[in-house]
């Protein structure tokens, strides 16, 4: 998975409770991402980071943050969790010198929320 | 794996058929396109891209087609394996600009049958 690590693979979790997922990448690649993916929707990007501590909002951002402290690490937080935010998280990067707009998965991660 | 394949267009083919998945973009705009192919359980993965100054790409038994005057994607695969069953997805971007953001198609259920 191109050097990305998503953690935890796997989290169950009740409403309201805050939940912090992790994207660790050794690329080096500028730019980073997250999607969720649902049956019928497709990948919804949630936010993305073209730098260290530059983030901005995708198209279902709402009750997610995201934070970039280092080039290889970008957060992805739910403050409250809800049932609708149960989905299956993807973490992406990309770099427009070294790798064009190709965006490279990590192997994602399966959230329930009870 | 997760059903990633729900309400997805489905496409069967017996092994060592050539495979045709089609794919429409809306942005007219759009001037670079990727096909990615997901197994169950697993992130997409990059399989082929193409630039708008180009018609026709081939990779590995992989041939990307593209109609821009119709907005028109098309994955061909020769000789189909069963390793190929896998959701594949075409995504659109547009290459220039201050972020390289995707956007994704729902993707086509390609199911190889021995």
């Amino acid at each position: 998975d191109a050097g990305i690590t998503q953690s935890p693979r796997h989290k169950v979790t009740e409403t309201g409770t805050p939940v912090t997922l992790r994207c660790h990448q050794t690329e080096n690649h500028r730019y980073m991402y997250w999607y969720r993916q649902d049956p019928g929707h497709g990948l919804r990007l949630i936010h993305y980071s073209y730098g260290v501590k530059d983030t901005d909002k995708g198209e279902v951002s709402d009750g997610y943050s995201v934070s970039r402290s280092k080039t290889e690490d970008f957060l992805l937080t739910l403050e409250s969790a809800t049932s609708s935010q149960t989905s299956v998280y993807f973490c992406a990067i990309s770099d427009p010198v070294l790798a064009k707009n190709i965006q490279y998965f990590g192997a994602g991660t399966r959230l329930s929320v009870l | 794996g997760e059903s990633v394949g729900l309400h997805l267009p489905t496409l069967s083919v017996q092994e060592g058929d050539n495979s045709i998945i089609n794919c429409a973009y809306s942005n007219s705009a759009s001037d670079y396109f990727i096909w990615y192919k997901q197994e169950s359980g697993k992130g997409p993965q990059f399989i082929i891209d193409i630039r708008s100054n180009m018609d026709k790409r081939q990779g590995q038994r992989v041939t990307v087609l593209l109609n821009k005057t119709v907005k028109h994607l098309s994955l061909q695969i020769a000789a189909t394996q069963p390793g190929d069953s896998a959701v594949y997805f075409c995504a659109d971007a547009l290459s220039g600009g201050s972020n390289y953001k995707l956007t994704f198609g729902k993707g086509t259920l390609l199911t190889v049958n021995p």
